[in-house]
C-alpha cells in the first residue's frame, strides 16, 4: 500500500495571501491529479500532471509534478474566498484490475475576507 | 444529462440491518467507484469496476459487497450494518482510460444507529 501524505490538513488564511500545499509519496506515479471538493458537494477536477517535473497553471493555481513523480504541490496566488474547499491528490497507480483512483486525506482550506 | 446520480441522499439505519446504495452513471463511462469520506480521512475506495460484470476490492472492502449487472449502475451493499460504517459514501465514474477525470456523484449520507 501507498504511503500518501497531504500538508497541511488544515490551513486558514486571509484573501489576498499566498499558500502552498503539499502532496508526498513514498511511491513512483505514472501521473497525479488534484480534485476541490466543495461543502457537500463531490469532488471536481482541476488537473492532471503526468510528465516528472511538470507545471500547469490554471488562473491562480500552479501544479507541480515532481521531478521524480513522487511528489506534487498546488500553489495559489492572491487566494479568494471562493479558493475554500478541500483540496485533494489523486496519484493514479495501474493495477492487474485497472487503474485505481486512491487519494489522500486532502488539505481542508478556508480563505475569509 | 444527469452525470452521476446517487440513491437515497440521505438514510438511517438500525445496526444489524441492510440496505443498498445505487449509483448510475449516463455518460457510458467503463469504470465505476465506490468511495467513503469520513471527516480528516479524505476519500477511502472501497470497491471499483473496470466495466460491465466485474469488480476489484480497494482499500476498505470489508463488510460492503457490490455489483455491476448493467455498465451504467453501480450498487453498493451493506448486508448488516455496523455504526463504523456511518460516512458518506461517494460514487464515481470514467472512461477506460489512464489519466481521464472522474465524474462524482452528489453524495450518500448514511447514519448507523
Amino acid at each position: 500500500t501507498q504511503l500518501l501524505e497531504q500538508s497541511p490538513q488544515f490551513l486558514s488564511i486571509q484573501e489576498g495571501e499566498n499558500l502552498t500545499v503539499y502532496c508526498n509519496s513514498s511511491s513512483v506515479f505514472s501521473s497525479l491529479q488534484w480534485y476541490r471538493q466543495e461543502p457537500g458537494e463531490g469532488p471536481v477536477l482541476l488537473v492532471t500532471v503526468v510528465t516528472g517535473g511538470e507545471v500547469k497553471k490554471l488562473k491562480r493555481l500552479t501544479f507541480q509534478f515532481g521531478d521524480a513523480r513522487k511528489d506534487s504541490s498546488l500553489h495559489i496566488t492572491a487566494a479568494q474566498p471562493g479558493d475554500t474547499g478541500l483540496y485533494l491528490c489523486a496519484p493514479i497507480s495501474n493495477s492487474n484490475s485497472g487503474y485505481a483512483l486512491n487519494f489522500g486525506k486532502g488539505t481542508s482550506l478556508l480563505v475569509t475576507p | 444529462n444527469a452525470g452521476v446520480t446517487q440513491t437515497p441522499k440521505f438514510r438511517v439505519l438500525k445496526t444489524g440491518q441492510s440496505m443498498t446504495l445505487l449509483c448510475a452513471q449516463d455518460m457510458n463511462h467503463e469504470y465505476m467507484y465506490w468511495y467513503r469520506q469520513d471527516p480528516g480521512m479524505g476519500l477511502r475506495l472501497i470497491h471499483y469496476s473496470v466495466g460491465e460484470g466485474t469488480t476489484a476490492k480497494g482499500e476498505v472492502p470489508d463488510g460492503y459487497n457490490v455489483s455491476r449487472l448493467k455498465k451504467q449502475n453501480f450498487l453498493l451493499g451493506l448486508e448488516s450494518a455496523a455504526p463504523s460504517q456511518t460516512s458518506v459514501y461517494f460514487c464515481a465514474s470514467s472512461y477506460l482510460r489512464e489519466n481521464t477525470e472522474a465524474f462524482f456523484g452528489q453524495g450518500t449520507r448514511l447514519t448507523v444507529v
